[in-house]
C-alpha cells in the first residue's frame, strides 16, 4: 500500500476483554515498529520487529502485551484482560531497514471502558 | 537513559511570524535528534533529523534546526509561519545504533493566527 495502514481506526472494549490491534506496513520494509501515545503525551516505545522476529520488546508494559509478525509484513498486537489504563492511541510505523526514514500509521484509539 | 524535554505545551505566532519551537536533550551518549509533526487525523512525519553530519539541520516545508551540545538544545525555527503550520510537534532522541528506537518529548501545540 501507500502508506502504514492501522485497523480498526477506533476501537472501544470493556475491562478484561481481549483485543488485537494490526498493522500493515508499507510493501517491502523489513523494520515494523509499535509505539503506545497516551493523552497529553509523546509517543512511547513498545516493540520492535526486524523481519519476523522481535528484536526489542523492553517497552511492553506487561506481560499482558503480545505482538507478532508471523510473515515479516503485518503485525498485530494483541492485549489480554484489557484494564482502563490500557486506553490510548497505538501507533505502528515502519522502516525500509531499522536506521532509515520511519513512516507511522494514523493510529488505534483504544477506549477501555 | 535518554530524553527530550519540550518547553511549551502550547504556542501561538501570528501568520507571517517567527517560529520558534524549544527542546532540550539529556543523553549519556552522542544522540540523533529528530523533530515529527503530527496534523489531525494524521501520522507523525518527520520535519528533520540530526545525525552528526551538520549542526544546522534543514527540514521539509521550511523548518529548521540547530544541534548546540553546549546547551543541550534543539529548538525548532521557521521564519514565518503559515496557518498550514498549525499541528503538534514532536522532539524525539535516540542514539547511535538505536536506530528508531526513539524517547519523545511531551509535544507543543502550535497554533497560528491571522
Amino acid at each position: 500500500g501507500a502508506g502504514v495502514s492501522q485497523t480498526p481506526s477506533n476501537k472501544v472494549t470493556e475491562k478484561g476483554k481481549y483485543v488485537e490491534l494490526r498493522c500493515d506496513p508499507i510493501s517491502g520494509h523489513t523494520a515494523l515498529y509499535w509505539y503506545r501515545q497516551s493523552l497529553g503525551q509523546g509517543p512511547e516505545f513498545l516493540i520492535y520487529f526486524q523481519g519476523t522476529g522481535a528484536a526489542d520488546d523492553s517497552g511492553l508494559p506487561n506481560d499482558r502485551f503480545f505482538a507478532v509478525r508471523p510473515e515479516g509484513s503485518v503485525s498485530t498486537l494483541k492485549i489480554q484482560r484489557t484494564e482502563r489504563g490500557d486506553s490510548a492511541v497505538y501507533l505502528c510505523a515502519s522502516s525500509l531497514t531499522g536506521n532509515e526514514k520511519l513512516f507511522f500509521g494514523s493510529g488505534t484509539q483504544l477506549s477501555v471502558l | 537513559a535518554q530524553s527530550v524535554t519540550q518547553l511549551g505545551s502550547h504556542v501561538s505566532v501570528s501568520e507571517g511570524a517567527l517560529v520558534l519551537l524549544r527542546c532540550n536533550y539529556s543523553s549519556s551518549v552522542p544522540p540523533y535528534l529528530f523533530w515529527y509533526v503530527q496534523y489531525p487525523n494524521q501520522g507523525l512525519q518527520l520535519l528533520l533529523k540530526y545525525t552528526s553530519a551538520a549542526t544546522l539541520v534543514k527540514g521539509i516545508n521550511g523548518f529548521e534546526a540547530e544541534f548546540k551540545k553546549s546547551e543541550t538544545s534543539f529548538h525548532l525555527t521557521k521564519p514565518s509561519a503559515h496557518m498550514s503550520d498549525a499541528a503538534e510537534y514532536f522532539c524525539a532522541v535516540t542514539s547511535t545504533g538505536g536506530g528508531n528506537k526513539l524517547t519523545f518529548g511531551t509535544g507543543t501545540q502550535l497554533k497560528v493566527e491571522l
